[in-house]
């Protein structure tokens, strides 16, 4: 089975700091994704990665940055995090055509 | 960039009724899936079906890429079917656009 983990399922913090989302995936894919999930906006990509060290933007990447330094490993990072980012955050690894899903992470910026 | 339109937006059902969700889209795609969002908020994936039609259980999916629509079809509902259900289709790069989502809810 595909299993992708996401480093917390809920996290709260405060306007101004630096925060780090890490996604794992234990199969050895090339394609990494993150998105984020808004009531009324639905889902959006924001980052995704071919392969290690490589990044492309999606539709929002504005005031969010990544790293990919493993395969297995792909950070999502908001440099000067803003009440805005509060949000649902989920990660996807793609196996052939198909993506799979973290679990997500609820994130809350006070 | 290519649309993806889900119908209906909610639907509400009596335990053991079936229903279909419907899923179009505006472009060629090289991939469609259909995911439950469960409680808790993580996506299940049911079907990457971008053409054909699938079963599994009381879930099958069609999709009719030259008419660019997928249907989702759940039979005997349970409680436990409701949620989310969301499709996504890719064009290139594997990059998912989702549509806005059916909310399901099965009374008992």
């Amino acid at each position: 089975d595909v299993k992708v983990t996401q480093s917390s399922r809920y996290l709260v913090k405060r306007t101004g700091e630096k925060v780090f989302l890490e996604c794992v995936q234990d199969m050895d894919h090339e394609n990494m994704f993150w998105y984020r999930q808004d009531p009324g906006l639905g889902l959006r990509l924001i980052y995704f990665s071919y392969d290690v060290k490589m990044k492309e933007k999606g539709d929002i990447p504005e005031g969010y940055s990544v790293s990919r330094e493993k395969k297995e490993r792909f950070s999502l990072i908001l440099e000067s995090a803003s009440t805005n980012q509060t949000s649902m955050y989920l990660c996807a690894s793609r196996v052939v055509n198909e993506q799979f899903f973290g679990p997500g992470t609820r994130l809350t910026v006070l | 960039g290519i649309q993806v339109e889900q119908s209906p937006p909610d639907l509400i059902l009596q335990e053991g009724a079936n229903s279909t969700l419907r899923c179009n889209f505006s472009d060629s795609v090289n991939n469609l899936q259909w995911f439950h969002q469960n409680p808790w908020g993580q996506l299940i994936n049911l079907f990457y079906i971008p053409s054909g039609t699938k079963q599994n259980g009381r879930l099958s999916a069609t999709t009719v890429a030259t008419e660019r629509y997928s249907l989702l079809y759940i039979s005997s509902s349970q409680t436990t079917d409701s949620g989310v259900y969301f499709c996504a289709v890719a064009t290139s790069y594997g990059k998912l656009t989702f549509g806005q989502g059916t909310i399901l809810t099965v009374h008992p």
